[in-house]
Protein backbone atom coordinates (compact mmCIF):
# COMPACT_ATOMS: atom_id res chain seq x y z
CA UNK A 1 0.00 0.00 0.00
CA UNK A 2 0.61 3.50 -0.47
CA UNK A 3 3.21 5.16 2.86
CA UNK A 4 1.95 7.62 4.12
CA UNK A 5 4.63 10.20 5.34
CA UNK A 6 4.55 12.94 7.79
CA UNK A 7 2.86 15.73 6.61
CA UNK A 8 4.61 18.89 8.50
CA UNK A 9 2.54 21.59 9.31
CA UNK A 10 3.04 24.61 7.06
CA UNK A 11 2.84 28.12 7.43
CA UNK A 12 2.86 30.53 4.51
CA UNK A 13 3.69 34.43 4.82
CA UNK A 14 4.95 37.38 3.09
CA UNK A 15 8.14 39.15 3.79
CA UNK A 16 8.03 41.32 6.02
CA UNK A 17 5.36 39.82 8.00
CA UNK A 18 5.34 38.70 11.46
CA UNK A 19 5.61 34.84 11.74
CA UNK A 20 4.00 32.78 14.80
CA UNK A 21 4.83 28.92 15.47
CA UNK A 22 2.78 27.03 17.83
CA UNK A 23 4.09 23.97 19.46
CA UNK A 24 2.28 21.53 21.97
CA UNK A 25 4.63 19.73 23.95
CA UNK A 26 3.53 16.45 26.42
CA UNK A 27 5.26 16.61 29.67
CA UNK A 28 4.38 18.75 32.51
CA UNK A 29 7.50 17.91 33.97
CA UNK A 30 9.73 19.27 31.14
CA UNK A 31 11.85 22.68 32.55
CA UNK A 32 13.86 23.43 29.40
CA UNK A 33 12.54 23.96 25.63
CA UNK A 34 14.80 24.85 22.53
CA UNK A 35 13.76 26.00 19.37
CA UNK A 36 15.65 24.97 16.34
CA UNK A 37 15.54 26.21 12.82
CA UNK A 38 16.38 23.31 9.95
CA UNK A 39 17.22 24.51 6.66
CA UNK A 40 17.09 22.68 3.59
CA UNK A 41 20.20 19.79 3.44
CA UNK A 42 21.08 21.16 6.73
CA UNK A 43 21.43 20.14 10.30
CA UNK A 44 19.46 21.50 12.90
CA UNK A 45 20.64 25.24 14.35
CA UNK A 46 19.62 26.25 17.42
CA UNK A 47 17.86 29.35 17.72
CA UNK A 48 16.49 30.58 21.59
CA UNK A 49 15.98 28.24 24.19
CA UNK A 50 13.44 29.23 27.42
CA UNK A 51 13.74 27.89 31.19
CA UNK A 52 10.04 27.26 32.84
CA UNK A 53 10.69 29.28 35.44
CA UNK A 54 10.15 32.32 32.56
CA UNK A 55 7.09 32.90 30.33
CA UNK A 56 8.96 35.18 27.92
CA UNK A 57 12.90 35.47 26.03
CA UNK A 58 13.63 37.75 23.49
CA UNK A 59 16.37 37.59 21.08
CA UNK A 60 17.04 38.85 17.82
CA UNK A 61 14.45 38.99 15.83
CA UNK A 62 12.73 36.23 17.51
CA UNK A 63 10.73 35.83 20.93
CA UNK A 64 9.18 32.38 22.67
CA UNK A 65 6.43 31.89 24.93
CA UNK A 66 5.60 29.69 27.59
CA UNK A 67 2.40 28.65 28.86
CA UNK A 68 3.37 26.18 31.29
CA UNK A 69 -0.56 25.99 31.89
CA UNK A 70 -1.33 24.78 28.59
CA UNK A 71 1.87 23.03 27.53
CA UNK A 72 2.10 25.31 24.79
CA UNK A 73 5.46 27.01 23.45
CA UNK A 74 5.17 29.43 20.41
CA UNK A 75 7.93 31.04 18.54
CA UNK A 76 7.51 34.56 17.12
CA UNK A 77 9.09 35.86 14.07
CA UNK A 78 9.23 39.86 13.58
CA UNK A 79 9.85 41.51 10.08
CA UNK A 80 9.97 37.52 8.55
CA UNK A 81 12.93 37.59 5.80
CA UNK A 82 13.25 34.71 2.42
CA UNK A 83 16.43 33.46 4.89
CA UNK A 84 13.96 32.46 7.47
CA UNK A 85 12.19 29.87 4.95
CA UNK A 86 13.03 26.45 6.98
CA UNK A 87 11.55 23.69 9.09
CA UNK A 88 10.99 24.93 12.37
CA UNK A 89 11.56 22.47 15.56
CA UNK A 90 10.76 22.73 19.28
CA UNK A 91 12.21 20.37 22.05
CA UNK A 92 11.71 19.76 25.64
CA UNK A 93 14.13 18.25 27.86
CA UNK A 94 14.06 14.37 27.73
CA UNK A 95 13.28 11.48 29.59
CA UNK A 96 17.14 10.68 29.11
CA UNK A 97 20.17 13.09 31.25
CA UNK A 98 20.94 15.63 28.71
CA UNK A 99 18.67 14.30 25.77
CA UNK A 100 16.23 16.26 24.04
CA UNK A 101 12.42 15.44 22.56
CA UNK A 102 11.59 16.61 19.58
CA UNK A 103 8.56 17.97 18.04
CA UNK A 104 7.51 16.83 14.64
CA UNK A 105 7.85 20.30 13.17
CA UNK A 106 6.44 23.29 10.90
CA UNK A 107 7.55 24.68 7.25
CA UNK A 108 7.82 28.00 7.23
CA UNK A 109 7.89 29.38 3.71
CA UNK A 110 8.48 33.42 2.74
CA UNK A 111 7.45 34.59 -0.35
CA UNK A 112 9.39 37.71 -1.33
CA UNK B 1 35.22 26.64 15.82
CA UNK B 2 33.87 24.39 13.25
CA UNK B 3 31.32 22.86 14.89
CA UNK B 4 30.09 19.10 14.57
CA UNK B 5 31.94 17.56 11.61
CA UNK B 6 30.33 14.37 9.52
CA UNK B 7 31.69 12.23 6.94
CA UNK B 8 30.42 11.07 4.39
CA UNK B 9 27.97 14.11 3.48
CA UNK B 10 26.16 11.11 0.67
CA UNK B 11 26.05 7.42 1.06
CA UNK B 12 24.72 5.82 -1.90
CA UNK B 13 25.29 1.90 -1.12
CA UNK B 14 23.40 -1.33 -1.83
CA UNK B 15 21.45 -3.62 0.43
CA UNK B 16 23.46 -5.94 2.45
CA UNK B 17 26.38 -3.76 2.65
CA UNK B 18 28.38 -2.73 5.35
CA UNK B 19 27.78 1.19 6.34
CA UNK B 20 29.73 3.46 8.47
CA UNK B 21 28.80 7.10 8.97
CA UNK B 22 31.50 9.26 11.00
CA UNK B 23 31.35 11.93 13.41
CA UNK B 24 33.74 14.78 15.16
CA UNK B 25 31.82 16.15 17.87
CA UNK B 26 32.56 20.43 19.02
CA UNK B 27 36.46 19.81 20.93
CA UNK B 28 35.25 20.65 24.24
CA UNK B 29 31.66 18.85 24.18
CA UNK B 30 31.70 15.35 26.18
CA UNK B 31 27.64 14.61 24.88
CA UNK B 32 27.38 12.97 21.32
CA UNK B 33 24.06 12.00 20.06
CA UNK B 34 22.92 9.93 17.28
CA UNK B 35 19.62 10.50 15.49
CA UNK B 36 17.66 9.55 12.38
CA UNK B 37 15.44 11.88 10.33
CA UNK B 38 12.79 10.47 8.02
CA UNK B 39 9.98 12.12 6.54
CA UNK B 40 7.79 8.86 8.11
CA UNK B 41 9.04 9.31 11.77
CA UNK B 42 10.62 12.49 12.04
CA UNK B 43 13.64 13.20 14.24
CA UNK B 44 14.49 9.83 16.21
CA UNK B 45 17.43 9.72 18.96
CA UNK B 46 19.10 6.64 18.05
CA UNK B 47 21.61 6.08 21.20
CA UNK B 48 23.70 8.86 23.24
CA UNK B 49 26.99 9.14 24.89
CA UNK B 50 28.11 10.70 27.76
CA UNK B 51 31.92 10.99 28.57
CA UNK B 52 32.46 8.67 25.40
CA UNK B 53 30.45 6.17 27.27
CA UNK B 54 27.02 4.29 25.93
CA UNK B 55 24.39 5.77 27.96
CA UNK B 56 21.09 4.72 26.16
CA UNK B 57 21.04 2.61 22.97
CA UNK B 58 16.74 2.12 23.21
CA UNK B 59 16.67 4.00 20.14
CA UNK B 60 18.58 1.56 18.38
CA UNK B 61 16.35 0.22 15.79
CA UNK B 62 17.96 -3.39 15.42
CA UNK B 63 20.85 -5.23 16.03
CA UNK B 64 22.04 -4.66 12.87
CA UNK B 65 23.22 -0.95 14.12
CA UNK B 66 25.80 -0.17 16.49
CA UNK B 67 27.76 2.79 17.40
CA UNK B 68 31.13 3.54 19.11
CA UNK B 69 32.99 6.32 20.66
CA UNK B 70 36.51 4.99 21.08
CA UNK B 71 37.80 8.74 22.13
CA UNK B 72 36.35 11.93 23.21
CA UNK B 73 36.34 13.16 19.39
CA UNK B 74 35.27 10.62 17.24
CA UNK B 75 32.27 8.38 16.85
CA UNK B 76 31.15 6.05 14.23
CA UNK B 77 27.58 4.40 13.30
CA UNK B 78 28.00 1.19 11.52
CA UNK B 79 24.97 -0.82 10.06
CA UNK B 80 25.68 -4.05 8.85
CA UNK B 81 23.84 -5.76 7.13
CA UNK B 82 22.35 -2.11 5.56
CA UNK B 83 18.57 -2.60 4.33
CA UNK B 84 16.17 -0.21 2.03
CA UNK B 85 14.40 0.70 5.17
CA UNK B 86 17.72 2.27 6.43
CA UNK B 87 17.74 5.39 3.85
CA UNK B 88 17.61 8.52 5.98
CA UNK B 89 19.47 11.00 7.26
CA UNK B 90 21.71 10.58 9.83
CA UNK B 91 22.84 13.16 12.17
CA UNK B 92 25.13 13.74 15.24
CA UNK B 93 24.96 16.13 17.19
CA UNK B 94 27.29 17.20 20.50
CA UNK B 95 26.46 19.46 23.67
CA UNK B 96 29.05 20.39 26.59
CA UNK B 97 26.83 18.77 29.31
CA UNK B 98 25.49 21.55 32.03
CA UNK B 99 23.15 20.06 33.59
CA UNK B 100 19.83 22.49 32.83
CA UNK B 101 20.96 23.48 29.61
CA UNK B 102 21.16 20.98 27.02
CA UNK B 103 21.59 22.73 23.80
CA UNK B 104 22.50 20.21 21.25
CA UNK B 105 24.88 21.60 18.34
CA UNK B 106 24.27 19.23 15.17
CA UNK B 107 26.44 17.96 12.04
CA UNK B 108 25.48 18.37 8.84
CA UNK B 109 24.19 15.30 8.60
CA UNK B 110 24.96 12.14 6.15
CA UNK B 111 22.13 11.26 3.48
CA UNK B 112 22.32 7.49 3.14
CA UNK B 113 20.75 5.46 0.30
CA UNK B 114 20.72 2.01 0.32
CA UNK B 115 19.37 0.44 -2.70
Amino acid sequence: GESVGLHLPTLSVQEGDNSIINCAYSNSASDYFIWYKQESGKGPQFIIDIRSNMDKRQGQRVTVLLNKTVKHLSLQIAATQPGDSAVYFCAENGSGYSTLTFGKGTMLLVSP
Amino acid sequence: DAGVIQSPRHEVTEMGQEVTLRCKPISGHNSLFWYRQTMMRGLELLIYFNNNVPIDDSGMPEDRFSAKMPNASFSTLKIQPSEPRDSAVYFCASNRDRGAKNIQYFGAGTRLSVL
